[in-house]
């Protein structure tokens, strides 16, 4: 069984912090998934990624295959960043099905 | 840019009613699909749907739920005699590739539906 844990469950960082999100998981997968979710509750998907690392903006997303972890970076965290970052897998030999993280909510400060 | 609609956003059904909630997925894409997220919980996966047909399905998708693609442009999940633990936010999403290509899965705002 898959299983995602995410660290910290919760984080808050002053305005302008830079902020680390950590996703590990316990079996293959083909491809990772950084989603952020509002409190309205809308899902929105930040980052897809299956080696190396990616970079939207102030957003950069890492994945370690071998040691099956994903880090999610913010860079100069900004209140609007506040929100809930959820980690999915698409396990090995599935190409439909998300497993999920419980998330991690995230409170940036003015 | 084009954006996966959810309705409605909020229903209220009693129990043991059927319910229906729609979705139209973003117009080009070929992979749909349903998830839930029970308040205080985290996603989970219903059920993915390719070519007319389902491609994987969790176990929480047993018999009282089922998805259909009526036309060109709506997908929909029917829950046919609802019980209390299907309160929850139903999300849709939809993908122009499968899993493991280039594209991600672009998610709705959300059905939240509340059974009493």
């Amino acid at each position: 069984k898959n299983e995602v844990e995410q660290s910290p469950q919760n984080l808050t960082a002053q305005e302008g912090e830079f902020i680390t999100i950590n996703c590990s998981y316990s079996v293959g997968i083909s491809a990772l998934h950084w989603l952020q979710q509002h409190p309205g509750g809308g899902i929105v998907s930040l980052f897809m990624l299956s080696s190396g690392k990616k970079k939207h903006g102030r957003l950069i997303a890492t994945i370690n295959i071998q040691e099956k972890h994903s880090s999610l970076h913010i860079t100069a965290s900004h209140p609007r960043d506040s929100a809930v970052y959820i980690c999915a897998v698409q396990p090995g030999g599935s190409n439909y099905k998300l497993t999920f993280g419980k998330g991690t909510l995230l409170t940036v400060n003015p | 840019e084009p954006e996966v609609t959810q309705t409605p956003s909020h229903q209220v059904t009693q129990m043991g009613q059927e319910v229906i909630l729609r979705c139209v997925p973003i117009s080009n894409h070929l992979y749909f699909y349903w998830y839930r997220q029970i308040l205080g919980q985290k996603v989970e996966f219903l059920v993915s749907f390719y070519n007319n047909e389902i491609s994987e399905k969790s176990e929480i998708f047993d018999d009282q739920f089922s998805v259909e693609r009526p036309d060109g442009s709506n997908f929909t999940l029917k829950i046919r005699s609802t019980k209390l633990e299907d309160s929850a936010m139903y999300f849709c999403a939809s993908s122009e590739e499968e899993g493991g290509g280039d594209q991600p899965q672009h998610f709705g705002d959300g059905t939240r539906l509340s059974i009493l």
